[in-house]
């Protein structure tokens, strides 16, 4: 079946304490990206992969870090993470940057 | 960067009426623009989509018109059921591969 699969999909952590969130995806797409989502500002884009150890920076990618060294990978990464990135993130994918993506079940993330 | 502005925030319509939801962007050299649907607690779902060298396009009950003049862009929904309550996100992309979404508008329809 084709997806878009995030781990873990809650997860409640502490400030400072780094953390990851990883996305795979099966359906061999060339484009990637990450997205947060909070109530009354709809999502916006963190940071966006072309392909393979092609990465950019998308509307608000302070505080996070992405890596593409496979294709089918593209985890965030937030290397010290605070309050403000509680939030719901996505990961999505498309054959043919940006179009027609695919998101995946999303990561609902607390920093207290 | 994109400015992508949405409107309204919320609409109500009665079951079988029409909706219409309305998008404003700011970069001229945008030239693809999807329409997302949210349910409540779901991931959002790609409804339809349009490029900017297309004024309209249709799937069935949904359309999406596009005025690259005055930069702005619809969605329109006829004869609405009550699964199409849900939240609606416009979005707009350029020549940087970035991808800007609306704020969103929360459609319930009313039985």
């Amino acid at each position: 079946e084709a997806q878009v699969t995030q781990n873990p999909r809650y997860l409640i952590t502490v400030t400072g304490k780094k953390l990851t969130v990883t996305c795979s995806q099966n359906m061999n797409h060339e484009y990637m990206s990450w997205y947060r989502q909070d109530p009354g500002l709809g999502l916006r884009q963190i940071y966006y992969s072309m392909n393979v150890e092609v990465t950019d920076k998308g509307d608000v990618p302070e505080g996070y870090k992405v890596s593409r060294k496979e294709k089918r990978n593209f985890p965030l990464i937030l290397e010290s993470p605070s309050p403000n990135q509680t939030s719901l993130y996505f990961c999505a994918s498309s054959p043919d940057s940006p179009y027609e993506q695919y998101f995946g079940p999303g990561t609902r993330l607390t920093v207290t | 960067g994109e400015n992508v502005e949405q409107h309204p925030s919320t609409l109500s319509v009665q079951e079988g009426d029409s909706a219409v939801i309305k998008c404003t962007y700011s970069d001229s050299a945008s030239n693809y623009f999807p329409w997302y649907k949210q349910e409540l607690g779901k991931r959002p779902q790609l409804i339809i989509d349009i490029r900017s060298n297309v004024g309209e396009k249709k799937d069935q009950r949904i359309a999406v018109t596009l005025n690259k003049t005055a930069k702005h862009f619809s969605l329109h929904i006829t004869e609405t059921q009550p699964e199409d309550s849900a939240v609606y996100f416009c979005a707009a992309s350029g020549t940087g591969n970035q991808f800007y979404f609306g704020t969103g508008t929360s459609l319930t329809v009313i039985p």
